[in-house]
């Protein structure tokens, strides 16, 4: 059985930090490249950040480039995002994706709530 | 940078309908690595399409897709109840993996 838990978000304030976490199982998340999604309240999907599935690459929304960073362990099954001098536009929910752009499924994460408020 | 605009903003129609949506980009997309993702509220994302024309595992044939360059469309030959949702297509060749700002498909 597939699973993908997201932790991690709450409410912060601005110009503070977090670091959701997606642990994984039931399907071999050391073979996938994996992004985290995001959507804010009223708004559509925006991509967030990409890391190979082997750690060689990391990409980034223009939006986060230098205040967020992804990363993993593949050892523990688990993809993070450390959210840096956080901003009120950061407030979305934040889905992790384990996605193939191929014959391999999808797998997803069901979404964890970042706040950014004074 | 590519840009993905889609159209229309909103479709309503009912079910046993067609739905046709539209996404153009800015620049030639290469290899033609374009996505396309149906998202209904409180749920996460699922993959429909991938390459312009694939189905993605498990996705019904009810779903296909087509286009190249710069026009892509999804067409959703009869739409089922569960289907009503906000639809995006979105890069997939390299970073950024730009989404379009989405179509929502209602109920007339």
């Amino acid at each position: 059985q597939v699973q993908m838990v997201e932790s991690g978000g709450g409410v912060v304030q601005p110009g503070g930090s977090l670091r959701l976490s997606c642990a994984a199982s039931g399907f071999t998340f050391s073979s996938y490249g994996m992004h985290w999604v995001r959507q804010a309240p009223g708004k559509g999907l925006e991509w967030v950040a990409f890391i190979r599935f082997d750690e060689s690459f990391k990409g980034y929304a223009d939006s986060v480039k230098g205040r967020f960073t992804i990363s993993r362990d593949n050892s523990k099954n688990t993809l993070y995002l450390q959210m840096n001098s956080l901003r009120p536009e950061d407030t979305a929910i934040y889905y992790c994706g384990g996605i193939w752009f191929g014959p391999n499924p999808d797998y997803w994460g069901q979404g964890t709530l970042v706040s950014v408020s004074s | 940078e590519i840009v993905l605009t889609q159209s229309p903003g909103t479709l309503s129609l009912s079910p046993g309908e067609r739905a046709t949506l539209s996404c153009r980009a800015s620049q030639s997309v290469s290899g033609n690595y374009l996505a396309w993702y149906q998202h209904k509220p409180g749920q996460a994302p699922r993959l429909l399409i991938y390459g312009a024309s694939s189905r993605a595992t498990g996705i019904p044939d009810r779903f296909s897709a087509s286009g190249s360059g710069t026009d892509f469309t999804l067409t959703i030959s009869r739409l089922e109840p569960e289907d009503f949702a906000v639809y995006y297509c979105q890069l997939h060749d390299w970073s950024p993996f730009t989404f379009g700002p989405g179509t929502k498909v209602d109920i007339k």
